[in-house]
């Protein structure tokens, strides 16, 4: 593994259906982060992480959950998704130091219908 | 709260032409960082320059370079001799020091025509 994975790279999914996304990072990074990017709204955080065991809640944390049981995954969770859940979702982590950056994923793409 | 907006939502530019893309941000912070992402069609995001708003010089990454200016909030992307490969949606972005919300703009998408 090089940097950070999603799986799975998309799904098509019922509504009220459960599902959950997942996210492995091997850069030891601390924090993680979820987005989801819909056209004409850029990229909006759900979730994050600030290291293993925290987790808080981002600009549109609603209908979703996330845990950080270790320092490498970080699951998000749809208990019940609604059509207004489609959308890319993307997995991110930080580099410490002084820049600050972001580390993204490939993305899920998620339909529900 | 922070707002990023992206007032160009699409753009052309003749290869190995100049082309600069726009964002202006809303902050009463005076410690934070903006970022340029690359997005191609593969749909990775890829950081292109990263600028500290403590530093008064621009940054500048190759053919990319930014136009910093704190006062004005803004925050454009110049690409120089613009190649085909850079043919992708480009999102600016904010982020406190110290703080995990990184702000996103809507993009730009940028298309290189040879």
């Amino acid at each position: 593994i090089a940097g950070i994975t999603q799986a799975p790279t998309s799904q098509i999914l019922a509504a009220g259906r459960r599902m959950t996304l997942r996210c492995t990072q091997d850069m030891r990074h601390n924090a993680m982060y979820w987005y989801r990017q819909d056209l004409g709204l850029g990229l909006r955080l759900i979730h994050y992480s600030n290291t293993a065991g925290t987790t808080g809640k981002g600009e549109v944390p609603d209908g979703y959950s996330v845990s950080r049981a270790n320092t490498d995954d970080f699951p998000l969770t749809l208990a019940s998704a609604v059509p207004s859940q489609t959308s890319v979702y993307f997995c991110a982590s930080k580099r410490e130091g002084r820049y600050n950056e972001q580390f993204f994923g490939p993305g899920t793409r998620l339909t529900v219908l | 709260a922070q707002t990023v907006t992206q007032s160009q939502p699409e753009m052309s530019v003749q290869e190995a032409e100049t082309v600069t893309l726009s964002c202006t941000y809303d902050t009463s912070e005076n410690n934070y960082y903006l970022f340029w992402y690359k997005q191609p069609p593969s749909r990775q995001m890829i950081l292109v320059i990263r600028q500290e708003a403590y530093k008064q010089q621009n940054a500048t990454e190759n053919r990319f370079s930014v136009n910093f200016q704190k006062a004005a909030k803004s925050f454009s992307l110049k690409i120089s001799d613009s190649q085909l490969g850079d043919t992708a949606m480009y999102f600016c972005a904010f982020m406190k020091h110290n703080n995990n919300d990184m702000r996103f703009g809507a993009g730009t998408r940028l298309t290189v025509k040879p």
